[in-house]
């Protein structure tokens, strides 16, 4: 089964706009990471964020981490088209475990 | 330049035949893994080495043999392919310093 499940699983803004997406998992974790997926193409690595930390941000994003609720968001300020893409948030148990990963969020950012 | 490479890019064959798909990293990462993305996009693990040893197998049909010749590449190797084993299967290596885990571009199998 998964080990995070993505909310929502779609999402259409207007460009220039927010994006905020939640990543929820179920066990303990070392690291929490989100990745980027365009279409037909591989993953790439956005941000991983530790389990003892809250707040990260990377350029135009910042992803929160909350281990008491064992969730995350992952907030893209300003979208632009070129981030239309699938975000996956994935957990990892251990340094160098696999990774688990969730469903994906699929954000569609119009112009 | 590229980090993480798989060949091929597409690979389309027929029921019960075998196939291998390889993976090479030049960033001399020591850990490598196969992951499936199935048609929904849902991403699992597969398999993972350290150093050409295997260190994860996941509940994996016996008919996917992973291959590691050295550190640098994991080969994966089908044997009777199945309609079930469409998807496509990415290979990524692990960055120990930064626990980021770098993927190839997918090899998208095809099994009519």
């Amino acid at each position: 089964s998964q080990q995070g499940e993505e909310d929502p699983q779609a999402l259409s803004i207007q460009e220039g706009k927010n994006a905020t997406m939640n990543c929820s998992y179920k066990t303990s974790i070392n690291n929490l990471q989100w990745y980027r997926q365009n279409s037909g193409r591989g993953l790439v690595h956005l941000i991983l964020i530790r389990s003892n930390e809250r707040e990260k941000h990377s350029g135009r994003l910042r992803v929160t981490l909350d281990t008491s609720k064992k969730s995350s968001s992952l907030l893209i300020t300003a979208s632009r088209a070129a981030d239309t893409a699938s975000y996956f948030c994935a957990t990892d148990k251990a340094a160098g475990n696999k990774l688990t990963f969730g469903g994906g969020t699929r954000v569609l950012v119009k112009p | 330049d590229t980090a993480v490479s798989q060949t091929p890019k597409y690979l389309v064959t027929q029921m019960g035949n075998d196939k291998s798909i390889k993976c090479e990293q030049n960033l001399g990462h020591d850990t490598m893994y196969w992951y499936k993305q199935d048609s929904k996009k849902f991403l699992k693990i597969m398999f993972s080495y350290n150093n050409k040893e295997l260190i994860i197998n996941e509940t994996v049909p016996n008919r996917f043999s992973p291959k590691s010749p050295d550190k640098a590449h994991l080969n994966l190797h089908i044997n009777s392919l199945e309609l079930g084993d469409s998807a496509v299967y990415f290979c990524a290596s692990l960055s120990g310093s930064t626990d980021t885990q770098y993927f190839g571009p997918g090899t998208r199998l095809t099994v009519l």
